[in-house]
């Protein structure tokens, strides 16, 4: 089964400076991935999602995301972070032939001012 | 857009009564999906369904049961409500393919106390 892995529970990130956000996984075939956002008390949305179209993935609030195949990565980029990008960012890969998601454990975002 | 919506945010229910979680999708998707969302746990599923009458055990089924009776329906049934079962509830929906994202609703909090 596929398993994505993201590192580092908590993030911290001054206003104004980049939001890296890192995202591993590992499947036997080629992998459709997404990042989606869950704001406080809310649902999650959809960030952006790579399908093969093209590496460099540019998605909703200024985020985008880089596919790597040979690193087997999809890491999250802003190049500068907003006090209302302070969330809860998941990265999660298509799981082949049942169509279920599987989900990376999350990475809390902390602004500072 | 597609809107996915729950009939509760905030219920808080006595151990050892019956509960029910309804969910409910208006654009026509064929997959349904349950998950709970703990701190430090990320996302895991409890159930979903890919055609109505049609289920699947998630990786955390135990304690739960779900009905579909309609497409556009999904139910998640707690048969007797226990204290571990105290967690944030979401649900999905999703068009079948594995190039498809899903589409979360707001979530419920639910205490069992």
């Amino acid at each position: 089964a596929q398993s994505v892995t993201q590192l580092g529970s908590h993030v911290s990130v001054s206003e104004g400076a980049l939001v890296l956000l890192r995202c591993n996984y590992s499947s036997s075939v080629p992998p459709y991935l997404f990042w989606y956002v869950q704001y406080p008390n809310q649902g999650l949305q959809l960030l952006l999602k790579y399908t093969s179209a093209a590496t460099l993935v540019k998605g909703i609030n200024g985020f985008e995301a880089e596919f790597k195949k040979s690193e087997t990565s999809f890491h999250l980029t802003k190049p500068s972070a907003h006090m209302s990008d302070a969330a809860e960012y998941f990265c999660a890969v298509s799981d082949t032939g049942n169509n279920r998601l599987a989900f990376g454990k999350g990475n809390q975002v902390v602004v500072i001012p | 857009d597609v809107k996915v919506t729950q009939s509760s945010r905030y219920l808080v229910k006595r151990t050892g009564e019956k509960v029910f979680l309804e969910c409910v999708q208006d654009m026509d998707h064929e997959n349904m999906f349950w998950y709970r969302q703990d701190p430090g746990l990320g996302l895991r599923l409890i159930y979903f369904s890919y055609d109505v009458k049609m289920k699947e055990k998630g990786d955390i089924p135990e304690g739960y049961s779900v009905s579909r009776e309609k497409k556009e329906r999904f139910s998640l049934i707690l048969e007797s409500a226990s204290t571990n079962q105290t967690s944030m509830y979401l649900c999905a929906s999703s068009l079948t393919g594995e190039v498809y994202e899903q589409y979360f609703g707001p979530g419920t909090r639910l205490t069992v106390t």
